[in-house]
């Protein structure tokens, strides 16, 4: 199993400005994905990071808006740029191991936009 | 593309009832099935999970069958806790190493 630690947990932040939220696992891992879970809804696939080389983006999602770092095997960083209130949501970072196809995810950052 | 369908929620039980969560999918070859739980405040965890038709996972007294034939991955467990109150997600991921494709959630919240 993984240990992921997400920083901030939550932030309330005004609109126009940017958040980055921060993903430390325990263990070295070659991919890491950052999801989006809006309220009362499921969660959506941003992207995926792997370590010396750009983000993968999902559609409907852009680097622009959504800049990446993933400086190691353990850390990556999520950035929500010039943000709305329809950025409110929930931001998690996941990374892969154990069983076949199964995920971690660290608990996630509730951001408010106002 | 492949999909992920469960039964809306809230759904609100007495504790010690009988819980069914309906997730049914639609995907191409044969996923890998997974039953993920998020408790208030936290990330999601892996609940159980199945990767061929017929199997059954089960974890912590829930358990759900993969079933092939209806396209269907349903959560049960025979008597649940407040404890289990949280949002559960069904989840596929295709066997060709596609992402996890999850459901909508559903909420469940147990009475005392």
């Amino acid at each position: 199993s993984a240990v992921i630690s997400q920083k901030p947990s939550r932030d309330i932040c005004q609109r126009g400005t940017s958040l980055t939220i921060q993903c430390q696992v325990d263990s070295q891992v070659t991919m890491m994905f950052w999801y989006r879970q809006q309220p009362g809804q499921s969660l959506t696939l941003i992207a995926t990071a792997n370590q010396g080389s750009e983000a993968t983006y999902e559609s409907g999602f852009v680097i622009d808006k959504f800049p990446i770092s993933r400086p190691n095997l353990t850390f990556s960083t999520l950035t929500v740029s010039n943000m709305s209130p329809e950025d409110s949501s929930i931001y998690l970072c996941s990374v892969e191991g154990g069983g076949p196809a199964e995920a971690f995810f660290g608990q996630g950052t509730r951001l408010t936009v106002v | 593309g492949d999909s992920v369908t469960q039964m809306e929620g809230p759904v609100t039980l007495s504790e010690e009832a009988f819980l069914t969560i309906n997730c049914t999918y639609t995907a191409t070859g044969y996923p890998s099935l997974f039953w993920y739980v998020q408790y208030p405040g936290e990330g999601l965890q892996l609940l159980l999970k199945a990767t061929k038709a017929d199997d059954k996972g089960s974890n912590k007294g829930f358990e759900a069958t993969y079933r092939k034939e209806t396209t269907s991955f349903h959560l049960e467990k025979g008597s649940v806790q407040v404890s289990d109150s949280a949002v559960y997600f069904c989840a596929l991921r295709n066997n060709q190493g596609g992402k996890l494709i999850f459901g909508q959630g559903t909420e469940l919240s147990v009475k005392p």
